[in-house]
C-alpha cells in the first residue's frame, strides 16, 4: 500500500475523445510525476509537477495535459484520443528527486 | 538521453532456483530502483539503491554506480515472484525506466 490512489482504474474511449485521470499523492509528498505504460514495455515518461508548475516532459505532444493541485493531487488529460493512447497510466508521487511511490494505473482503452 | 538496458529479457525458474538480473545504464546516474510490477499493472517497490549493497529478505541489491550497473538476486524462488522487474534511474528531472525482464517461477 503506497498511498498513492488512482481513478478511475478502467475506461474505454472511442477515438477523438478527451479524458482526465486523477491522482492523489502520499502523504508528506510534494512531486506527482506520470508515466505511459504501452503492453510488452517499460513506462515511458510524460511529465511531472512540482508545487502545481510542470517541470519535466518527455516526448509527448501537447494534448497531453495535467494540472497539480495545492494539495499536491494530479490529474492528466489528453485531448483528441488515438488508438496508440491505449495504455496504462501510471501516476507516481514522490519528494524531488526521491524514490518514487506509485498508484495501482488507470487502464485507458481507446477504441 | 540516458539508455538503460536489463538483461535477460525474459527468464524461466524452477521454485527454488536462484537468479541474477541485471540493468546497465550509459550514463552517472543520481540514484536507482527496482520495482516489481505484479500481475494487475502495480509497480512495488524493491529497492531504492543508487550504491552499494541492500537486502530484504530473499531479495538483494547491489548497484556499482562508477560501472554504471546494478544487480537484482533473488534467492529461493517462489511462484509469488513471477512478473516482470524493472530498473529505473534518476538523472536531471525524472527517472527513466529500462524494458524489463519477465520471470516466471514454475511448481
Amino acid at each position: 500500500e503506497t498511498g498513492v490512489t488512482q481513478s478511475p482504474t478502467h475506461l474505454i474511449k472511442t477515438r477523438g475523445q478527451q479524458v482526465t485521470l486523477r491522482c492523489s499523492s502520499q502523504s508528506g509528498h510534494n512531486t506527482v510525476s506520470w508515466y505511459q505504460q504501452a503492453l510488452g514495455q517499460g513506462p515511458q515518461f510524460i511529465f511531472q509537477y512540482y508545487r502545481e508548475e510542470e517541470n519535466g516532459r518527455g516526448n509527448f505532444p501537447p494534448r497531453f495535459s495535467g494540472l497539480q493541485f495545492p494539495n499536491y493531487s494530479s490529474e492528466l488529460n489528453v485531448n483528441a484520443l488515438e488508438l496508440d493512447d491505449s495504455a496504462l497510466y501510471l501516476c507516481a508521487s514522490s519528494l524531488v528527486g526521491g524514490e518514487l511511490f506509485f498508484g495501482e494505473g488507470s487502464r485507458l482503452t481507446v477504441l | 538521453g540516458i539508455q538503460v538496458e536489463q538483461s535477460p529479457p525474459d527468464l524461466i525458474l524452477q521454485e527454488g532456483a536462484n537468479s541474477t538480473l541485471r540493468c546497465n545504464f550509459s550514463d552517472s546516474v543520481n540514484n536507482l530502483q527496482w520495482f516489481h510490477q505484479n500481475p494487475w499493472g502495480q509497480l512495488i517497490n524493491l529497492f531504492y539503491i543508487p550504491s552499494g549493497t541492500k537486502q530484504n529478505g530473499r531479495l538483494s541489491a547491489t548497484t556499482v554506480a562508477t560501472e554504471r550497473y546494478s544487480l537484482l538476486y533473488i534467492s529461493s524462488s517462489q511462484t509469488t515472484d513471477s512478473g516482470v522487474y524493472f530498473c529505473a534511474v534518476f538523472r536531471g528531472q525524472n527517472f527513466v525506466f529500462g524494458p524489463g525482464t519477465r520471470l516466471s517461477v514454475l511448481p
